[in-house]
């Protein structure tokens, strides 16, 4: 079957670093999405990954690995508006989105 | 402004009630997609639809129905079939040609009472 793996919830210090990983094993690969989803709305748009390697976008990098069927979603110098859920999705073979659970991440001050 | 309007937000409907949400867009995008969000689960596709007049079966279509009858509509019909359906309800859109990335709407929210 597919599957992908996110931890369920993560905590982090405002102004800190934070780490989501994301593991997969899907039938086929055809890229990674993460979106940001605050609680009660709608998933926004983070990153999208095809090739290997980290894409940098401001405070956010999304890496991939696609022989270890791996990525992360990194989030530098936190703030509290970051805590959120952060969702991985994998496009397989049939071009089809397979979600993971999401991860809950709580920021402190 | 350009972007996907889903209604109601919020709506309560008693066990045996078939209810409809309502979607519409206006970015022009050829395929619309409705997701069940629960708790502690990944997004669930229920039904999508590449082309007005022409819709699939998602992973979890039992108990829902939808149509497409024009470009910028994808109504679903959750009906009393569906043994719970107390859910975050997310239709979304995506550009033909492109990452595949989806546009999502804010969400209805079903509560069966």
């Amino acid at each position: 079957g597919q599957n992908i793996d996110q931890p369920t919830e993560m905590t982090a210090t405002e102004g800190a670093i934070v780490q989501i990983n994301c593991t997969y094993q899907t039938s086929g690969f055809n890229g990674l999405f993460w979106y940001q989803q605050h609680a009660g709305e709608a998933p926004t748009f983070l990153s999208y990954n095809v090739l290997d390697g980290l894409e940098e976008k401001g405070r956010f990098s999304s890496f991939l690995s696609r022989s270890k069927g791996y990525s992360y979603l990194l989030l530098k110098e936190l703030q509290m508006k970051d805590s959120a859920s952060y969702l991985c999705a994998v496009v397989d073979s049939n071009y089809q989105l397979i979600w993971g659970a999401g991860t809950k991440l709580i920021i402190k001050p | 402004d350009g972007g996907i309007t889903q209604s109601p937000k919020y709506l309560f409907r008693k066990e045996g009630q078939n209810v409809t949400l309502s979607c519409e867009q206006n970015l022009n995008h050829d395929a619309m997609y409705w997701y069940r969000q629960d708790p502690g689960q990944g997004l669930r596709l229920i039904y999508y639809s590449q082309i007005v007049n022409d819709f699939q079966k998602g992973d979890i279509a039992e108990g829902y129905s939808v149509s497409r009858e024009k470009k910028e509509s994808f109504p679903l019909t959750v009906t009393s079939a569906q043994k719970n359906p107390t859910a975050f309800y997310l239709c979304a859109t995506s550009a033909p040609a492109d990452t595949g990335e989806l546009f999502f709407g804010e969400g209805s929210r079903l509560t069966v009472l």
